[in-house]
């Protein structure tokens, strides 16, 4: 079964530096996707950022970027200039590519992300 | 944009309730789901559905059950609600045309079991 691991509960980043959230997975299957989302305080939670497993180049939007490591089943994201709206807290998602298609999503456990004026 | 609309932002209920959790969304998606979110555990999803009255447990379907009787509606249900319930409810919906396809999410309804 796949698994996925965020292993800092909290962070902390000083508004306008860059900050790198960690993310490992463990699956036996080489076709995937990966997802960043995150969740403000008392709001929705939407997509940050987006990884097919096949391509090698790393998924990047505007001050978002992964480093996808394949290989060492890693998945981490960086937030440049960081800005006080970028706090909250963010999941590490894993998608199976399969012929059922369902999307269904496994979630690592979440880092909240405080970021300081 | 998509919308997914949770009936309640937040529930208080009764322990043995039979306790109905309604999510809509908006834009003909195949796939809708239910998470439920702790501290500590992330996400977990419950059930989730990928057409109507087509329905497939997830990873924690003990105590809960759901209908899909319209595309656009999905319910949780608590048969007999009980204080390990108290969570965070989550609904998603998403497109079947391929795994990778963003979930969008509802606002989440905060349940108390008393």
């Amino acid at each position: 079964a796949q698994t996925v691991t965020q292993s800092q509960p909290e962070m902390s980043v000083q508004e306008a530096e860059t900050v790198t959230l960690s993310c490992t997975y463990d699956t036996s299957e080489s076709d995937y996707y990966l997802f960043w989302y995150k969740q403000p305080p008392s709001r929705q939670m939407i997509l940050v950022i987006r990884q097919e497993a096949y391509k090698q180049q790393n998924a990047t939007e505007n001050r978002f970027s992964v480093n996808f490591q394949k290989a060492a089943k890693s998945f981490s994201l960086k937030i440049s200039d960081s800005q006080l709206g970028d706090a909250a807290m963010y999941f590490c998602a894993y998608a199976r590519l399969g012929s059922s298609n369902t999307g269904k999503l496994i979630f690592g456990q979440g880092t909240t992300l405080q970021v300081k004026p | 944009d998509v919308k997914v609309t949770q009936s309640s932002r937040y529930l208080v209920k009764r322990t043995g309730e039979k306790v109905f959790l309604e999510c809509v969304q908006d834009m003909d998606h195949e796939n809708m789901f239910w998470y439920r979110q702790d501290p500590g555990l992330g996400l977990r999803l419950i059930y989730f559905s990928y057409d109507v009255k087509m329905k497939e447990k997830g990873d924690i379907p003990e105590g809960y059950s759901v209908s899909r009787e319209k595309k656009e509606r999905f319910s949780l249900i608590l048969e007999s609600a009980s204080t390990n319930q108290t969570s965070m409810y989550l609904c998603a919906s998403g497109l079947n045309r391929g795994t990778g396809q963003p979930q969008h999410f509802g606002d989440g309804t905060r349940l108390s079991i008393l």
